[in-house]
């Protein structure tokens, strides 16, 4: 079974502080993604990769950066956390290809309060 | 208009009742087509892929109409662990990127 592992479930953290998302994945996935979930908005992607040390921004990338240095990991990073970030991230990963029909498994969620 | 649009919901059923879902999809250059399963609080699970001919999985079958650019879940027989919202998701093109509607709500009671 695939094991999606994020590094908080629950996380406080305040305005302006430098935080970090850790996501790690078991099933040597090359494909990894950051999500965050709001009310009303659905999932919306912030960034992606697709093997080591690639990155692709995604549909709402301001305010974020990520690092992938490990095949199995990929860190979201906030540089200066602001209020507007409060919110449900979410780390998926799955096999690779543009056209496969793998879908994404999920991590538990880290639910972020910026205060 | 949003790419994947789905049926706002709640959706408030009996035990037993047969309960449909309604999915759009904006891009028809778009690949791949899923339904996840979110209970509260928890992270999307896949419940099941749409492939063109239809597919069904128990009580669950899933439907899609590439002219129409429409994809369908049907619940029969509905149980209380039900209770969840389902997200139409579709895969562009694009590196596998998947693009989430925002969910319906489905809620059994007994």
């Amino acid at each position: 079974d695939v094991k999606v592992t994020q590094s908080s479930r629950y996380l406080v953290k305040r305005t302006g502080e430098k935080v970090f998302l850790e996501c790690v994945q078991d099933m040597d996935h090359e494909n990894m993604f950051w999500y965050r979930q709001d009310p009303g908005l659905g999932l919306r992607l912030i960034y992606f990769s697709y093997d080591v040390k690639m990155k692709e921004k995604g549909d709402i990338p301001e305010g974020y950066s990520v690092s992938r240095e490990k095949k199995e990991r990929f860190s979201l990073i906030l540089e200066s956390a602001s209020t507007n970030q409060t919110s449900m991230y979410l780390c998926a990963s799955s096999y690779p290809g543009p056209l496969s029909n793998q879908p994404q498994h999920f991590g538990d969620g880290t639910r972020l309060s910026i205060l | 208009r949003k790419e994947v649009e789905q049926d706002p919901g709640p959706f408030n059923v009996p035990e037993g009742a047969t309960v449909a879902f309604n999915c759009t999809y904006s891009n028809s250059a778009s690949q791949s087509f899923f339904w996840y399963r979110q209970d509260c609080r928890k992270e999307p699970k896949l419940l099941m892929s749409v492939y063109s001919s239809g597919n069904e999985d128990g009580r669950f079958t899933a439907q899609l109409n590439r002219a129409s650019q429409y994809i369908s879940l049907l619940i029969r027989d509905s149980k209380l662990s039900d209770s969840a919202t389902y997200l139409c998701v579709v895969r562009n093109n694009q590196g596998g990127k998947l693009i989430f509607g925002q969910g319906t709500e489905l809620s059994v009671k007994p």
